[in-house]
């Protein structure tokens, strides 16, 4: 089936280490997001990509870093240079395009990171 | 700026009852707005979609309305079941001058608990 896997789904970290979360899908998008969901707040967008080897940054981007090495792949790394790091995490993939599309963004399950 | 507000904050209702959940927004240029349903711990997936020219669309015992002209929506749910246990965010796409996607403002969303 089509859709997009997030790994690992549960993660602890101390504090000072880097850590990276999976995104793959295999719907053929050419857009990934990452966002970071905090309890009573609605998604932040961290960053994004809308084709292969060029990504942009979103509202909270500091912090973070990723690449976009591969279509199928958006990999989210959390340094250590993130203040507050614990959250859940949701990477999302949509088709790309300059039409009135309806943009939906399919999401995958999640990963929650937890600094100790 | 661009703000989409949901009300109510969290709502508990019996099984078999009707609820409606409501999202106010002041996003302009507008393009579409979309509700997407959260379960505990998972990704958010969409369940309905409103364009500027549409007032009500249906999804089995969902129905979303739309009036663009106060910049509202609500997502009304019939009959509910447990399984309506979720979170409800309402996401609104702005439009681009040159008519393209804009961007996604989100919601916190409306935490809907269905006690049996």
């Amino acid at each position: 089936d089509g859709g997009i896997t997030q790994s690992p789904k549960y993660l602890f970290r101390k504090e000072g280490q880097n850590v990276t979360l999976s995104c793959e899908q295999n719907l053929n998008h050419d857009a990934m997001y990452w966002y970071r969901q905090d309890p009573g707040q609605g998604l932040r967008l961290i960053y994004y990509s809308q084709i292969v080897n060029d990504f942009q940054k979103g509202d909270i981007a500091e912090g973070y870093s990723v690449s976009r090495e591969k279509k199928e792949s958006f990999p989210l790394t959390v340094t250590s240079a993130q203040k507050n790091p614990t959250a859940f995490y949701l990477c999302a993939s949509s088709r790309r395009g300059t039409s009135l599309g309806t943009g939906e963004l399919f999401f995958g399950e999640g990963s929650r990171l937890t600094v100790l | 700026k661009n703000q989409v507000e949901q009300s109510p904050q969290s709502l508990i209702i019996l099984e078999g009852k009707n609820c409606t959940l409501q999202c106010n927004y002041t996003v302009s240029p507008f393009s579409n707005l979309r509700w997407y349903k959260q379960d505990t711990g998972r990704g958010p997936v969409s369940l309905t979609i409103m364009t500027f020219s549409e007032n009500t669309k249906s999804n089995g015992r969902y129905t979303a309305t739309l009036d663009a002209d106060t910049k509202q929506s609500s997502l009304h749910i019939t009959a509910s079941q447990l399984s309506d246990s979720a979170s409800y965010i309402c996401v609104v796409r702005t439009m681009n001058y040159g008519g393209s996607q804009g961007n996604l403002i989100f919601g916190k969303g409306t935490k809907l608990s269905v006690k049996p």
